[in-house]
């Protein structure tokens, strides 16, 4: 069964970027019947979808973010990343890495654990 | 961007209860709905795709409808396991956007 497994640091500085990696198990992260995404959850609240990042490295974005994201795929180690910059207490969350299908696209069946990261000072 | 509305944000039911959550778009997404059930430090988890379809190893007590821009999620006979939060999801075009929740607690 696939597994995703997010990693990185748990607390930010505002201002800086955070950054985050999923390892991606079982399956290939280059396989083509799939896309890799980034949603996130702030403690208590709801889910938003941050962005969404092919095997090929063709990515697309949330628009309300897509000024300070960027995402990245490494094939060699089956992980994909995520960096979001400038960040603020509001982008205090839970961090997602899920996997969604190619067709439909948004279709999200497979998710991580999820890591919290706490934007402060 | 597609908003999505659901309601209740709150639900109380006892166990057997029948319990239906509404979902509406603010426009028609065809039936490119998911619902999704969260529980308390765990991911989301797919119940019903394609509005009314029924993820494999999924209960048959939970059933999705709709079409367009209004659809529901109904658990026909709401059990210990099923007190979460429910979310809905369109993927009918990106951004991909969630209703707010509805969380099931127990009465």
């Amino acid at each position: 069964q696939l597994q995703l497994q997010e990693s990185g640091p748990g607390l930010v500085k505002p201002s800086e970027t955070l950054s985050l990696t999923c390892t991606v198990s079982v399956d290939s992260i280059s396989s083509r019947s799939s896309y890799w995404n980034w949603i996130r959850q702030p403690p208590g609240k709801g889910l938003e979808w941050i962005g969404s990042i092919y095997y090929s490295g063709s990515a697309y974005y949330n628009p309300s973010l897509q000024s300070r994201v960027t995402t990245s795929v490494d094939t060699s180690r089956n992980q994909f990343s995520l960096k979001l910059t400038s960040v603020t207490a509001a982008d205090t969350a839970i961090y997602y890495c899920v996997r969604g299908a190619e067709n439909p696209r948004g279709l999200f069946d497979s998710w991580g654990l999820g890591i919290l990261v706490t934007v402060s000072s | 961007d597609i908003q999505m509305t659901q309601s209740p944000s709150t639900l109380s039911a006892s166990v057997g209860d029948r319990v239906t959550i509404t979902c509406r778009a603010s426009q028609s997404i065809n039936n490119w709905l998911v619902w999704y059930q969260q529980k308390p430090g765990k991911a989301p988890k797919v119940l019903i795709y394609r509005a009314s379809s029924l993820e494999s190893g999924v209960p048959s007590r939970f059933s999705g409808s709709g079409s367009g821009t209004e659809f529901t999620l109904t658990i026909s006979s709401v059990q210990p396991d099923d007190f979460a939060t429910y979310y809905c999801q369109q993927y009918k075009s990106p951004p991909w956007t969630f209703g707010q929740g509805t969380k099931v607690e127990i009465k």
